[in-house]
């Protein structure tokens, strides 16, 4: 066990550009978090995958972004026509849920995203 | 909608004594778990402790307690002997117990220890 990897650690792109960044959960987690952490600020909800279906979007996921989760194993999180105000650190978190039941978030390290 | 609120931006504690970060929270749910997260300097967020509001008893983890007040909604964190590696954001979290599985963090509190 690995633990939850994240790639690319950090990336600078310049306004207007697209970028897709990727979670890896650990092995047998079925659930998938995408959260978002501005400087100074707690983490924000983002999107949730429990396998391959995405069950809930948060309204700050504006039309530039889509996230993935094919055959339920790893995600990627693509945002398009990137804005300076999307500079900030992307979180992957993974969870076991069973029915009744839900287990704790394991975290990966983010991506840290900047846009000049 | 659920809100968590940090009080405290900066906290600093000496070194092998006790301190207490604040939390509370908002909600209309009665079933929900609350939890703090440490997250250290340039490293990944992890769980300190969880706490099911069903549960009178406030949760232990070794040199970590909380202060569960479900009615006044308050959700303190207790670190006794605070160690030179305890020096981290530590975030208090809210999640439902049903339905939405996304976790609702406060604001975060810096940690200091001074030797």
């Amino acid at each position: 066990d690995t633990g939850v990897s994240q790639d690319p650690r950090h990336k600078i792109t310049k306004r207007g550009q697209n970028v897709t960044f990727r979670c890896d959960p650990i092995s047998e987690h079925n659930r998938l978090y995408w959260y978002r952490q501005t400087l100074g600020q707690g983490p924000e909800f983002l999107t949730y995958f429990q396998n391959e279906a995405q069950l809930e979007k948060s309204r700050l996921l504006s039309d530039r972004f889509s996230a993935e989760r094919p055959k339920g194993s790893f995600s990627t999180l693509e945002i398009q026509r990137t804005e300076q105000g999307d500079s900030a650190m992307y979180l992957c978190a993974s969870s076991l849920g069973l029915a009744g039941e839900s287990y704790e978030q394991y975290f990966g390290p983010g991506t840290r995203l900047t846009v000049t | 909608a659920q809100t968590v609120t940090q009080s405290q931006p900066e906290m600093s504690v000496q070194e092998a004594e006790t301190v207490t970060l604040s939390c509370t929270y908002d909600t209309s749910e009665s079933d929900y778990y609350l939890f703090w997260y440490k997250q250290p300097p340039s490293r990944q967020m992890i769980l300190v402790i969880r706490q099911e509001a069903y549960k009178q008893q406030n949760a232990t983890e070794n040199r970590f307690s909380v202060n569960f007040q479900k009615a006044a909604k308050s959700f303190s964190l207790k670190i006794s002997d605070s160690q030179l590696g305890d020096a981290a954001m530590y975030f208090c979290a809210y999640r439902r117990m049903a339905g939405a599985q996304k976790l609702v963090f406060g604001q975060g509190t810096r940690l200091t220890i001074n030797p």
